[in-house]
């Protein structure tokens, strides 16, 4: 089993749709990372969390440090949300961004 | 701002040859991260450097190695490719060391045939 699971694998709406990405890890965690990756391969990272909510444009990212357990919500899509989203975290253990990495949700938002 | 930049954007190697991959990072970062995608297998930590220094590595054989020089730009280099190297290989940059955000460049695509 994967320290870090994502769900669902792939995903597509209709443009204006509510969108989740859910993500599952297994190790006690310094931060979470949510991250963006286009066709062409460049990554954004959207979010870093370690703890509660957190809100930039239609895009909002929560996590339950209990529950190791991270969502992360887009409102009202567009076409142009269309990627691959991959959470990854730090384990408490790891030092620097040794990241481990979650296998990503393709997201298809349709016109 | 420049942002992270990666040099060559795409290489064709073949099996055995050696290739060195080059990162720029923000002017400022001093945490320069390698991390290698291959097709199939996601995301995988390779490098860590930080002000110079090698402080990381994930599980990767040492024939995957680098530098990081003194204006914080590295080279990550691999001896002796093999097939299953092709992958893009991301160079990402932070403020500091521990959690802190991530500012990733556009990758070197590398083709082993």
């Amino acid at each position: 089993k994967n320290e870090v699971e994502q769900s669902p694998q792939n995903l597509t709406a209709q443009e204006g749709e509510f969108i989740t990405i859910n993500c599952s890890y297994s190790v006690g965690i310094s931060a979470l990372h949510w991250l963006q990756q286009h066709p062409g391969g460049g990554i954004v990272s959207l979010f870093m969390l370690s703890s509660g909510k957190k809100k930039h444009g239609r895009l909002i990212a929560t996590i339950n440090i209990q529950e190791k357990h991270s969502s992360l919500h887009i409102t009202a899509s567009h076409p142009r949300d269309s990627a691959v989203y991959i959470c990854a975290v730090r384990p408490i253990k790891a030092a620097g961004n040794k990241l481990t990495f979650g296998g990503g949700t393709r997201v298809l938002v349709k016109p | 701002e420049a942002g992270v930049t990666q040099s060559p954007t795409h290489l064709i190697k073949t099996r055995g040859q050696q290739v060195t991959l080059r990162c720029s990072p923000i002017s400022g970062h001093t945490s320069v991260y390698w991390y290698q995608q291959a097709l199939g297998l996601g995301l995988q930590f390779l490098l860590w450097y930080d002000e110079g220094e090698e402080r990381n590595r994930g599980n990767f054989p040492p024939r995957f190695s680098g530098r990081q020089f003194p204006n914080y730009s590295s080279e990550l280099n691999v001896n002796a490719l093999e097939l299953e190297d092709s992958a893009l290989y991301l160079c990402a940059s932070s403020l500091e060391t521990g959690n802190e955000k991530l500012f990733f460049g556009s990758g070197t695509q590398l083709s082993v045939l």
